[in-house]
């Protein structure tokens, strides 16, 4: 398994403003990604976070609106950039673990709400 | 892409009885499929797994069955507890080195009753 620390756990934030989400790793993984939940919905991925190359960004999501940070082997950032109250979801950053990095373990994830 | 479909949404057993959640894929290079549940204010955790090698897998009271031809795959838990009240996710992706890219079911809430 893996322990992983995300913070902040909630926040209320105002419409056009950013928020950075922050994701700590108890040990060095090849790959960490970010998912967002919307209240009763089901988990959707943002993007895959590799260390030392660009974020790979799934459809429906870009850049510009969840820049996303992979400085070492052990932390990422994800930030929502420009809220509107759409935005208002959990977001959760998870790794994976096993012989071919197949079983997820997740964060305690940062439930956000968008005024 | 892959498309996971998860039913029933809700489901409602007595304490005891058992419990059966299904999903289908679309596709046929998917070779992992995990279940996580949810418990409220939770993060999701897994609770078992199977790959496409296997065709059931057990653990206690819980168990997946896989259909590759078919291609769906089911969790049934067996004399279940109030405790197994949660939201369930099936998921499946293609497995790689470079880790997994998991589509998960839009989730069936279970509750269980005394």
């Amino acid at each position: 398994s893996a322990v992983i620390s995300q913070k902040p756990s909630r926040d209320i934030c105002q419409r056009g403003t950013s928020l950075t989400i922050q994701c700590q790793v108890d040990s060095q993984v090849t790959m960490m990604f970010w998912y967002r939940q919307q209240p009763g919905q089901s988990l959707t991925l943002i993007a895959t976070a590799n260390q030392g190359s660009e974020a790979t960004y799934e459809s429906g999501f870009v850049i510009d609106k969840f820049p996303i940070s992979r400085p070492n082997l052990t932390f990422s950032t994800l930030t929502v950039s420009n809220m509107s109250p759409e935005d208002s979801s959990i977001y959760l950053c998870s790794v994976g673990k096993g012989a071919t990095n197949e079983k997820l373990f997740f964060g305690s994830g940062t439930q956000l709400s968008v005024l | 892409g892959e498309n996971v479909e998860q039913h029933p949404s809700t489901l409602s057993v007595q304490e005891g009885d058992s419990a059966v959640i299904k999903c289908t894929y679309s596709d046929s290079a998917s070779n992992y499929f995990p279940w996580y549940k949810q418990e409220l204010g939770k993060r999701p955790q897994l609770i078992i797994d199977i790959r496409s090698n296997v065709g059931e897998k057990k653990d206690q009271r819980i168990a997946v069955t896989l259909n590759k031809t078919a291609k769906h795959f089911s969790l049934h838990i067996t004399e279940t507890q109030p405790e197994d009240s949660a939201v369930y996710f099936c998921a499946a992706s293609i497995e790689s080195g470079g880790g997994n890219k998991l589509t998960f079911g839009t989730g069936t809430q279970l509750k269980v009753e005394l």
